[in-house]
């Protein structure tokens, strides 16, 4: 059974660090997986796609890196600003569906 | 680029009353929609897969007498939560991949307070 887990839970930094949000999950066999953002009460907003076959994708100032052999993926967002506040949430899809298995999240919380 | 609705974003109701949920994919046509389940401070669970003309699979654990999916268009997937408690009150989040590629689109979620 796929399980997906984020270090760390919470994070608080000063605005302008650079950070690296965490993903790890238990089975390699993976579709693809996604990272997305959630503010409070709030829905999903898909910031990364990563392919099985890929090893990283980028937009803007997000970095998202993908070692499928380790079950392992980072979220590098650069020159954080107070309004990338948020949860991050990582998911992967099982492989051949695109049933989504999210982790557990990691709230941001970026300091002006 | 694609959407994705759900209406109502919030509902309240009684203990013993049904609730209906739906999701819509605006631009784009899904024979399959997915539903999950958040809990407060907790991350979302995957509840069960809507497919268009036939049942519904459901995760386990979920009751599909309680949770009961209808998909009735290509189009819209209905989420009915039938004599709801308060341990029901959740974010209920729907989504549906676009066909032909791996792009998955979230609704916005319905928000159910059981009083």
């Amino acid at each position: 059974k796929q399980e997906v887990t984020q270090i760390p839970a919470a994070l608080s930094v000063p605005e302008g660090e650079n950070l690296v949000l965490n993903c790890s999950f238990t089975d390699s066999a993976i579709y693809n997986l996604q990272w997305f953002r959630q503010d409070p009460g709030k829905g999903l907003t898909s910031l990364l796609l990563i392919q099985s076959s890929q090893r990283e994708q980028t937009s803007g100032r997000l970095n998202a890196s993908l070692d499928k052999s380790s079950g392992r993926s980072t979220l590098y967002i650069a020159a954080s600003q107070p309004g990338d506040s948020a949860t991050y949430l990582c998911a992967v899809a099982t492989s051949g569906t695109y049933k989504y298995i999210f982790g557990t999240g990691t709230r941001l919380k970026v300091l002006a | 680029g694609a959407v994705v609705s759900q209406h109502p974003s919030w509902v309240i109701c009684k203990s013993g009353t049904s609730v209906k949920i739906e999701c819509r994919s605006l631009d784009f046509q899904a024979t399959t929609m997915f539903w999950y389940r958040q809990f407060p401070k907790q991350s979302l669970m995957l509840m069960a897969t809507s497919n268009e003309g036939s049942k519904a699979t459901y995760e386990q654990g979920v009751e599909k007498d309680k949770f009961l999916i209808n998909h009735a268009s290509l189009t819209l997937s209905t989420l009915t939560v039938t004599s709801a408690h308060p341990e029901d009150s959740s974010f209920y989040i729907c989504s549906a991949p676009t066909g032909g590629t791996d792009t998955q689109y979230f609704g916005p979620g319905t928000r159910l307070t059981v009083l």
